[in-house]
């Protein structure tokens, strides 16, 4: 049974960083292009990085690039995301997803406020 | 970066009528396009993939149809599990990009 579960969000300053955590079961990350997705509160979802199924390539949205950072840590099948210099407009719930995406957790959610 | 435009932005209609929703994308996308369904606290759930398949448990009254710029998700027969918003999105070329949502509400 594939799951997945984020972890690490929470309320933080502007300018300061976060690390989302996404744990996966019932498959190996190593098999799999995962994303991170955000949605803002009452909007439309938007596409934030991926990272492919061998590691060797990360693409990320113009809005977080050279902030966000994708990682993963097969030995542990957990996927992240480095967030740095965050933004009032990254305020977010942030979901990760397995390949197409076709499944996805039920998100953490990221308040950046002063 | 494919711009995705999903019409009607809202859509009113009643349990058993037929819903027609259209997702249009400024530059061909092939059939690397997903529909998602996303009720209200919930992630959103896969639905359609490479345009016209369904995902695995998804009822026959959903189909998807279309190829290049233009797509089209019709529910046959709506049910009252099936009002929520829906969204397109393409994996034809990076960044993925999602359509901006049709609320399917209850007339």
């Amino acid at each position: 049974q594939v799951q997945l579960a984020e972890s690490g969000g929470g309320v933080v300053q502007p300018g300061r960083s976060l690390r989302l955590s996404c744990a996966a079961s019932g498959f190996t990350l190593s098999s799999y292009a995962m994303h991170w997705v955000r949605q803002a509160p009452g909007k439309g979802l938007e596409w934030v990085a991926v990272i492919s199924y061998d590691g060797s390539n990360e693409y990320y949205a113009d809005s977080v690039k050279g902030r966000f950072t994708i990682s993963r840590d097969i030995s542990k099948n957990t996927l992240f995301l480095q967030m740095n210099t965050l933004r009032l407009e990254d305020t977010a719930m942030y979901y990760c997803a397995r390949g197409a995406p076709d499944y996805w957790g039920q998100g953490t959610l990221v308040t950046v406020s002063s | 970066e494919i711009v995705l435009t999903q019409s009607p932005a809202t859509l009113s209609l009643s349990p058993g009528e037929r819903a027609t929703l259209s997702c249009r994308a400024s530059h061909s996308v092939s059939s690397y396009l997903a529909w998602y369904q996303q009720k209200p606290g919930q992630a959103p759930r896969l639905l359609m993939y490479d345009a016209s398949n369904r995902a695995t448990g998804i009822p026959a009254r959903f189909s998807g149809s279309g190829s290049g710029t233009d797509f089209t998700l019709t529910i046959s027969s709506l049910e009252p599990e099936d009002f929520a918003v829906y969204f397109c999105q393409q994996r034809s070329n990076w960044p993925y990009t999602f359509g901006q949502g049709t609320n399917l509400e209850i007339k």
